[in-house]
């Protein structure tokens, strides 16, 4: 079953746009973490928030975790068409097995 | 350090025809995982090992599906016979530390993409 779900399902916006995209889950965690995937590519990492963190920041990438409301958000801040691609929310709890469980992503474009 | 080696990167077979994908793990990871990612949707976790041992295979079908990790290191992933709705990447994972320890060190390999006509 799949733990999160993902809001909004596809964005489109231009280049130099913020885009914003959040995610929902379901059981406790122990860390959220955040993936990209290029069409028809491999899952590449993006960033790790534990859940004793409520923000964490890499480059242009802002995250945000409430564990109250059992939610994050990915910010990608000044976005470029190299941005275009889907990208995945997943949690892992280690009192369940450790695996990470996967949202069914939002898919992002970006117009030049 | 080498990464998680997954073949054939793609296979096309007819339905009802029998395919095996396999899987080496980044050295030393002692849990390992199958995923199955239809187009359009999130990779779903199928079976998870640690070291040799099933941890977790409630979402594998097993009437078509298995897998099996000997010696706790490679692992190959078998659907016998293929249905039209098993096309999808498959993705092999590893991990480090063994579950319940803290850290983290999931990696993905690149997947084998099957599409059954």
């Amino acid at each position: 079953s799949q733990q999160g779900e993902e809001d909004p399902q596809a964005l489109s916006i231009q280049e130099g746009e913020n885009a914003t995209m959040n995610c929902s889950y379901k059981t406790s965690i122990n860390n959220l973490q955040w993936y990209r995937q290029n069409s028809g590519r491999g899952l590449v990492h993006l960033i790790l928030i534990r859940s004793n963190e409520r923000e964490k920041h890499s480059g242009r990438l802002r995250v945000t975790l409430d564990t109250s409301k059992k939610s994050s958000s990915l910010l990608i801040t000044a976005s470029r068409a190299a941005d275009t691609a889907s990208y995945f929310c997943a949690t892992r709890n280690y009192n369940q097995g450790g695996k990470l469980i996967f949202g069914q992503g939002t898919e992002l474009s970006v117009k030049p | 350090e080498a990464g998680v080696a997954q073949s054939p990167r793609y296979k096309i077979i007819e339905k009802r025809q029998s395919v095996a994908f396999w899987c080496n793990p980044i050295s030393g990871h002692a849990t390992l995982y199958w995923y199955q990612q239809i187009l359009g949707q999130g990779p779903k976790l199928l079976i998870q090992f640690q070291n040799n041992g099933v941890v977790d295979d409630s979402q594998l079908p097993k009437d078509r599906f298995s897998a099996e990790r000997l010696k706790g290191v490679d692992s190959t992933l078998k659907i016998q016979p293929a249905k039209l709705e098993d096309s999808a990447v498959y993705l092999c994972a590893s991990s480090w530390p063994p579950q319940g320890q803290g850290g983290d060190g999931y990696t993905f390999g690149s997947g084998t993409r099957l599409t059954v006509v």
